[in-house]
């Protein structure tokens, strides 16, 4: 069975500020993780993924994830936050390759200020 | 190709009626998944398809809940009897594979059902 926990249900930061979105996962094989974002009206939009190859992933507009196998986390960060940042991020975990089924975690709500 | 397209993008229906919506997926991708979203939760899934044949479902698709993809392209979810518990973001997404390996999951921008 596969899990994903997401540590923080709001995460709020200033614009410049760093972004740190945690993320644990539970998974019975080798992982494939992502993360996925949300914007209000829009389609879930893949950010980055995970499967196998380098453990710190780069992804779209400056968001990276790091894949630690020792403490089962795939935490997202960002240097520098962005107005365009606020959205809603999922955690997603698919322990059979690919995409077959992917379990999401409850996501974290992003607000940036000013 | 402008992505995985859902249609409608709403839809309110009242208890008991029957709602049907439909998904087409990105053109040349095999897989395709439905997935249901509730207000403060992230997706959950609900059936998926190698072309034609739909390999798995959840126990959230009861049997009320049925989805098809006929000839392996666009496919439709269709709920009966609906009830007020159904209301949620229906999402469609699609992705390239074969076996294990295989291209992340695109996602529409879903149908929003909700049930008076």
């Amino acid at each position: 069975a596969q899990s994903v926990t997401q540590l923080d249900s709001h995460v709020s930061v200033s614009e410049g500020t760093p972004v740190l979105l945690r993320c644990n996962y539970s998974s019975s094989y080798s992982p494939s993780l992502f993360w996925y974002v949300q914007h209000p009206n829009k389609g879930l939009q893949l950010l980055l993924k995970y499967t196998s190859a380098a453990t710190l992933v780069k992804g779209i507009n400056g968001f990276e994830a790091e894949f630690k196998k020792s403490e089962t986390s795939f935490h997202l960060t960002k240097p520098s936050a962005h107005m365009s940042d606020a959205a809603e991020y999922f955690c997603v975990v698919s322990d059979r390759g690919s995409a077959r089924q992917l379990t999401f975690g409850s996501g974290t709500q992003l607000t940036v200020l000013p | 190709d402008t992505g995985v397209s859902q249609d409608p993008r709403h839809k309110i229906t009242k208890r008991g009626q029957n709602v049907t919506f439909r998904c087409d997926p990105i053109s040349e991708h095999n897989r395709l998944y439905w997935y249901r979203q509730t207000l403060g939760q992230g997706p959950e899934f609900l059936t998926y398809f190698q072309n034609e044949a739909q390999l798995e479902k959840s126990r959230l698709l009861s049997d009320r809940f049925s989805a098809e993809r006929p000839k392996g392209s666009f496919s439709t979810l269709e709920i009966q009897r609906t009830e007020q518990g159904d209301s949620a973001m229906y999402l469609c997404a699609s992705s390239l594979g074969q076996g294990a390996s295989g291209t992340e999951a695109f996602f529409g921008q879903g149908t929003r059902l909700t049930v008076v």
